[in-house]
């Protein structure tokens, strides 16, 4: 069964940083490539950032591009996302989620689909 | 406001059909393929449709997907309590060279 397990979320000053990691399990991670979404209270969904399988190629949405780094370590199963300059406008709950792959190349960051995705970790960028 | 317009909410009675939209233009759904998901109150989104009509396993077949030029259409038969949810669209957008999702549609089942 695929597991994904968000951490590192929290309070932070704006200004701020934080790293979130996103533990993964059940699947074979170096051969998918990953994302991050998040959700401000009571909105809609906004695509942060994704990375491909080997982590040579990465996306990001606009209103993060610059301050936001999305890796991640094959070794260790794991999923980041390096949140640098936060701002109030960042609070949200952030899932990381798997690309859906429905052929034999689920390498590339260019994708769409996500399934599943993690819990979600809240970030909250308040003084 | 998002580059993908869905309406803000759509309802219907048990039994029913409904469809919900999402509008783009040709940098987006008019060249790429929609996906479709659906979030239930304090839970992560779930993927319901990809690459405009396929259903991944385990989504039932009273869920249709489709898209025609510049917009794509959700469909549900067969309206249940448990369908219930908030519903996003979404695909890549080659302008902004990522991701970009609809506002969300709440459906109400009545």
């Amino acid at each position: 069964e695929v597991q994904l397990l968000e951490s590192g979320g929290g309070l932070v000053q704006p200004g701020g940083s934080l790293r979130l990691s996103c533990e993964s399990s059940g699947f074979t991670f170096s051969s998918y490539a990953m994302s991050w979404v998040r959700q401000a209270p009571g909105k809609g969904l906004e695509w942060v950032s994704a990375i491909s399988g080997s982590g040579g190629s990465t996306y990001y949405g606009d209103s993060v591009k610059g301050r936001f780094t999305i890796s991640r370590d094959n070794f260790k199963n794991t999923l980041y996302l390096q949140m640098n300059s936060l701002r109030p406008e960042d609070t949200a709950v952030y899932y990381c989620a798997k690309r859906h792959c429905s052929s034999s190349t689920c390498n590339s960051a260019k994708f769409v689909g996500v399934d599943p995705w993690g819990q979600g970790t809240l970030v909250t960028v308040s003084s | 406001q998002s580059v993908l317009t869905q309406p803000p909410s759509a309802s219907g009675t048990p039994g029913q059909r409904v469809t919900i939209s999402c509008s783009g233009s040709s940098s987006n759904i008019g060249t790429n393929y929609v996906y479709w998901y659906h979030q239930l109150p304090g839970t992560a989104p779930k993927l319901l449709i990809y690459r405009n009509n396929l259903r991944p396993s385990g989504v039932p077949d009273r869920l249709s997907g489709s898209k025609s030029g510049t917009s794509a259409s959700l469909a549900i038969s067969g309206l249940r309590s448990e369908d219930e949810a908030d519903y996003y669209c979404a695909t890549w957008d080659d302008s902004l060279s990522g991701v970009v999702f609809g506002g969300g549609t709440k459906l109400t089942v009545l």
